[in-house]
Parts: structure tokens; C-alpha cells; sequence
């Protein structure tokens, strides 16, 4: 297990079009996260999954955005009908069910609207 | 509602000196508190857990629930302390299990 995976690591779209991106955390972690980060800000909570149940949204999660897990797995985050605004780098985390751990971080999917 | 403040984006302290990053939250409930580092073109990483009380790589923080403070400190800064450092708040059973990030401090030692 190498950690927590993302893809892509890079994505240009343009605006209007729909993207996708992947997040394989570290296996023996219940927990997934989605952030959002952009230039000057700390990371941004988006959402969260307990295993395969998605227990917590943002309002920062407009309708344009959703994010599953099915079998509690991986994890995807699709944006539809993409605007400049949601230029920002994705980040995914896992943590374990129990215990006060922190969060391990995968690298980030940065995505550019244009 | 929670908040984590970081009151500094940027402190360049010269190799050697103490340094000290400053961090303020608000919750109602019992936080867990956290601190994140970031080198350049890495990925965001634990750096250590008031719950542990630990020192890592020099760098301790107390959590102050009388202040509601949470700062990050070492005694003799290194080069390779040069860093983005974010503070995070994470409720704890009763509230859910998401963190919340500081906007962050960008850390410079001078050589």
C-alpha cells in the first residue's frame, strides 16, 4: 500500500464540460475525505464517507457536484457542467474509524477550468 | 460555528532562532486539535496531535483551552523547517469527524 492515490494529477477542461476525479485510500481506513483548496486557503471540507455511506456534505457542495463510494472503496468526485470558479486542487484523505489520528493526505488532483 | 485562525501568512524567522506559530479556534465542544505541514512539492502531512502530546522534528504545541490556542513551537528553527503549516480543528464523536484547516502560515528560515 503506497498511501493515499489520486487521479488524475492534472486536469484542464473547459468550461461546461463534466469531469471526474479518483481517490484509492489507504485500505485499512474507513474514513474518506474530499477538501477543496485554492491559492492562499487552507484545505476546505467537502464531504466525508464512512465506508460506503456518505455522512456529511458542505454547502459547498452545490448540485453540480456529487461523490460516491460505492463498496467503501475508492472514491469519486464529479463536477458537471464545470465553471472557472471551481478551479482549485482536489484533495482526498483517509483516516481510520477510531483514534485520534490525523488525516493522510493524497497528492492532489488539480484541476484548471478554462 | 467552528473556526480555526492562523493570524500570521507569513514568518521568516534566521536559522537558530525559536520560532513560535501562532493558532486560535473556536469551538463549543471538546476539539481535537492538529497540526499539518506541507513542504515544497509534497503533499500535506501529519505533523503532530495535541492528543499525543509528542514532539516532532523539534516542534511542540499545547493545547491552551483557556485560550483556545493551539501554537507551534521549536526552539532552534532549521532551514529545513521552511514550510506551509496549517492548524486544524476536528470535532470529536458528538459532532461529526471533519476537520477544519487554518488558512495556513508560510514558515521562511533565512540561512
Amino acid at each position: 500500500d503506497t498511501g493515499v492515490s489520486q487521479n488524475p494529477r492534472h486536469k484542464i477542461t473547459k468550461r461546461g464540460q463534466n469531469v471526474t476525479f479518483r481517490c484509492d485510500p489507504i485500505s485499512e481506513h474507513n474514513r474518506l475525505y474530499w477538501y477543496r483548496q485554492t491559492l492562499g486557503q487552507g484545505p476546505e471540507f467537502l464531504t466525508y464517507f464512512q465506508n460506503e455511506a456518505q455522512l456529511e456534505k458542505s454547502r459547498l457542495l452545490s448540485d453540480r457536484f456529487s461523490a460516491e463510494r460505492p463498496k467503501g472503496s475508492f472514491s469519486t468526485l464529479e463536477i458537471q457542467r464545470t465553471e472557472q470558479g471551481d478551479s482549485a486542487m482536489y484533495l482526498c484523505a483517509s483516516s481510520p474509524e477510531t483514534g485520534s489520528y490525523g488525516y493522510t493526505f493524497g497528492s492532489g488532483t488539480r484541476l484548471t477550468v478554462v | 460555528a467552528q473556526r480555526v485562525t492562523q493570524p500570521e501568512k507569513l514568518l521568516s524567522v534566521f536559522k537558530g532562532a525559536p520560532v513560535e506559530l501562532k493558532c486560535n479556534y473556536s469551538y463549543s465542544g471538546s476539539p481535537e486539535l492538529f497540526w499539518y505541514v506541507q513542504y515544497s512539492r509534497q503533499r500535506l502531512q501529519l505533523l503532530l496531535r495535541h492528543i499525543s502530546r509528542e514532539s516532532i522534528k523539534g516542534f511542540t504545541a499545547d493545547l491552551n483551552k483557556g485560550e483556545t490556542s493551539f501554537h507551534l513551537k521549536k526552539p532552534f528553527a532549521q532551514e529545513e523547517d521552511s514550510a506551509m503549516y496549517y492548524c486544524a480543528l476536528r470535532r470529536g464523536n458528538t459532532g461529526g469527524f471533519k476537520t477544519i484547516f487554518g488558512a495556513g502560515t508560510r514558515l521562511f528560515v533565512k540561512a
